[in-house]
């Protein structure tokens, strides 16, 4: 039972490069979403897709662009990374409401 | 649209007293409400969820909420706490299921022996 698969777990970059991050799920759910987490900030939707081929701005959109390559998959692209970029990141897919969330990855931007 | 905010930052109780974390919400439509818990280094997990069916909802690990649409809270309650229940507690809001699905800005709760 893999669930929802995030990686990397761990990335360090420089300011402005690029990375992506990956997601996946294995259960056939149709809406997937990006968050951040930031101390005393909750999680903070970034994009979400509620099917294939569909994407949405959340509350926090702007330096990220998301691929809803498939069903299974949904990545995250950091395009020219930034120091307030620096946080964790969590994938998540969602079945009647109920997210199913991946391990999370922890992102520094120097 | 939607909004969920979360009364507390910072809840600290005794164990083996009851716990109160407060939710409040708006949303256009009648919405799905969560309760998610988050231990120390740990992923999210579901501790319980109403989805329109009884107003009175019980989760894992002792935890119940009470949906009230008049006050239009979500608070979450335990009868005692545990040590094991020091975590992060977040309230989410839903209007349906395929939608934008927000979280409060989260309680951190500690127990003091």
């Amino acid at each position: 039972n893999a669930g929802v698969t995030q990686t990397p777990k761990f990335q360090v970059l420089k300011t402005g490069q690029s990375m992506t991050l990956q997601c996946a799920q294995d259960m056939n759910h149709n809406s997937m979403y990006w968050y951040r987490q930031d101390p005393g900030m909750g999680l903070r939707l970034i994009y979400y897709s509620a099917s294939e081929g569909t994407t949405d701005k959340g509350e926090v959109p702007n330096g990220y662009n998301v691929s809803r390559l498939n069903k299974r998959e949904f990545s995250l692209r950091l395009e020219s990374a930034a120091p307030s970029q620096t946080s964790v990141y969590f994938c998540a897919s969602n079945l009647g409401g109920e997210l199913f969330f991946g391990e999370g990855s922890r992102l520094t931007v120097l | 649209a939607q909004s969920v905010t979360q009364l507390d930052s910072h809840v600290s109780v005794s164990e083996g007293t009851p716990v109160l974390l407060r939710c409040n919400y708006s949303s256009s439509y009648s919405p799905s409400l969560f309760w998610y818990v988050q231990h120390p280094n740990k992923g999210l997990q579901l501790l319980l969820k109403y989805t329109s069916a009884a107003t009175l909802v019980k989760g894992i690990n002792g935890f119940e909420a009470e949906f009230k649409k008049s006050e239009t809270s979500f608070h979450l309650t335990k009868p005692s706490a545990h040590m094991s229940d020091a975590a992060e507690y977040f309230c989410v809001v839903t209007p349906n299921s395929a939608s934008k699905i927000i979280f409060g800005s989260g309680t951190r709760l500690s127990i003091r022996p």
